[in-house]
């Protein structure tokens, strides 16, 4: 199975700053690489998918890099609604895999 | 409206079995594969399997290769999982969730349902 590792596991910045949040895979996964957004109680909702496309209805601030085992998801200027945990999602093959997550947290 | 609909919570006790289901509508089912997530209470997301909804067949994980099993009723749009054996373990919410594209799961999931509460306690 593929490991997904991100850091950090959790952060703590203020509402302007950018954020940034790493994901590493165990083995080359190209650039099958999917990022979502959950908010307590609520499901995951998907913000990037194949490492850098941007899903339909969210914010440009928003933004995804990487391929084969190094991604990265960039939050420019944090929004109130922007606390959250993000996760990120390997869908190169299966088992698909998630990483553990991390949470961004008002400072 | 374009959207998964799940069933609601469930408590039952070690040993028995849970069947989750997942109603789509504003969309054709058999046009996307649908996956199943759980998340137990404070962590993080788990992915389970995937069923065609079209063929019927299905791929899990291997944890729940021997307990997990996603059928389809395409006449009513609706998918189901059951879990048998239960265990405190498995103490979670569900989800079920659409592949973003006909690929299967190339880019990832688009629309979830609500998510299904489910308790193992004895």
């Amino acid at each position: 199975d593929i490991q997904m590792t991100q850091s950090p596991s959790s952060l703590s910045a203020s509402v302007g700053d950018r954020v940034t949040i790493s994901c590493r895979a165990s083995q080359s996964i190209s650039t099958y690489l999917n990022w979502y957004q959950q908010k307590p109680g609520r499901a995951p909702k998907l913000l990037i998918y194949a490492a850098s496309s941007v899903q339909s209805g969210v914010p440009s601030r928003f933004s995804g890099s990487g391929s084969g085992t190094d991604f990265t998801l960039i939050i420019r200027n944090l929004q109130p609604e922007d606390f959250a945990s993000y996760y990120c999602q390997q869908s190169y093959n299966t088992p698909l895999t998630f990483g553990g997550g991390t949470k961004v947290e008002i400072k | 409206q374009v959207q998964l609909v799940q069933s609601g919570g469930e408590v039952k006790k070690p040993g028995a079995s849970v069947k989750v289901s997942c109603e789509a509508s504003g969309f054709t089912l058999t046009n996307y594969y649908l996956h199943w997530v759980r998340q137990a209470p404070g962590q993080g997301l788990e992915w389970m399997g995937v069923i065609d909804p079209t063929a019927g067949t299905t791929t899990y994980t291997q944890k729940f290769q021997a307990r997990g099993a996603m059928t389809r009723d395409t006449s009513t749009s609706t998918v189901y999982f059951q879990l048998s054996s239960l265990r405190s373990e498995d103490t979670a919410v569900y989800f079920c969730a659409r592949a973003t594209d006909t690929s299967g799961w190339a880019v990832g999931f688009d629309l979830w349902g609500q998510g299904t509460m489910v308790t193992v306690s004895s």
